[in-house]
């Protein structure tokens, strides 16, 4: 059962970057779509965007000028960068996977961000 | 305002057979399968249903999903989750997903609050 696990700062100041990293225990990093997934206080999911194990990528087009998703086989993690952030971008940010580029089957337990 | 649309509430009694609706378009639903979370409060989403009617291991089948195509009475572009024998634990909020093939992207309904009165 691959686990997963959010850390970071939990706060970040306007026009800065917002970095967050996952990592992987349970199971190889070598294969499966990598994905972040985040949710604004009281609303929905919005989906970020993926990484594949061997360094593809696919972002959200409405994020796409701002988001960049990387990979680290050798430390078992991934990392989101989201840069010149704003109070819109204050939510909980969840690291996910499955074997599909649309299917989450594992989530970490997320992080809450702070953008002030 | 989320690409795939969803009730924002459904109530049902326990027992009762509650059914949640998720309606798209032709890019995402009416091409794609759908994915289904459930989110209790404070806690991370979890997979319900994959590929329209699948469930992962640990779901109960008192869970189950479809999606339009295989229903006479159903649209082209839908999907329905479906929650038998109602108990107060799946008192949450509920969450359909796809990919759009237009937007290149994975996309989610606005979620749907489950009340058990």
């Amino acid at each position: 059962q691959v686990q997963l696990q959010e850390s970071g700062p939990g706060l970040v100041k306007p026009s800065e970057t917002l970095s967050l990293t996952c990592t992987v225990s349970g199971g190889s990093i070598s294969s499966y779509y990598w994905s972040w997934i985040r949710q604004s206080p009281g609303k929905g999911l919005e989906w970020l965007g993926y990484i594949y194990y061997n360094g593809n990528t696919n972002y959200n087009p409405s994020l796409a000028s701002r988001v960049s998703i990387s990979v680290d086989t050798s430390k078992k993690q991934f990392s989101l960068q989201l840069s010149s952030v704003t109070a819109a971008d204050t939510a909980v940010y969840y690291c996910a996977t499955g074997e599909q580029r649309w299917l989450h089957r594992f989530w970490g337990q997320g992080t809450l961000v702070t953008v002030s | 305002q989320s690409v795939l649309t969803q009730p924002p509430s459904a109530s049902g009694t326990p027992g009762q057979r509650v059914t949640i609706s998720c309606s798209g378009n032709t890019s995402n639903i009416g091409s794609n399968y759908v994915n289904w979370f459930q989110q209790l409060p404070g806690t991370a989403p979890k997979l319900l249903i994959y590929g329209d009617n699948q469930r992962p291991s640990g779901v109960p089948d008192r869970f189950s999903g479809s999606r339009s195509g295989t229903s006479a009475s159903q649209s082209g572009t839908s999907a329905s989750l479906a929650i038998s024998g109602l108990q107060s634990e799946d008192e949450a909020a509920y969450y359909c997903a796809a990919w759009d093939d237009s937007l290149k992207g994975v996309v989610f309904g606005g979620g749907t609050k489950l009340t058990v009165l």
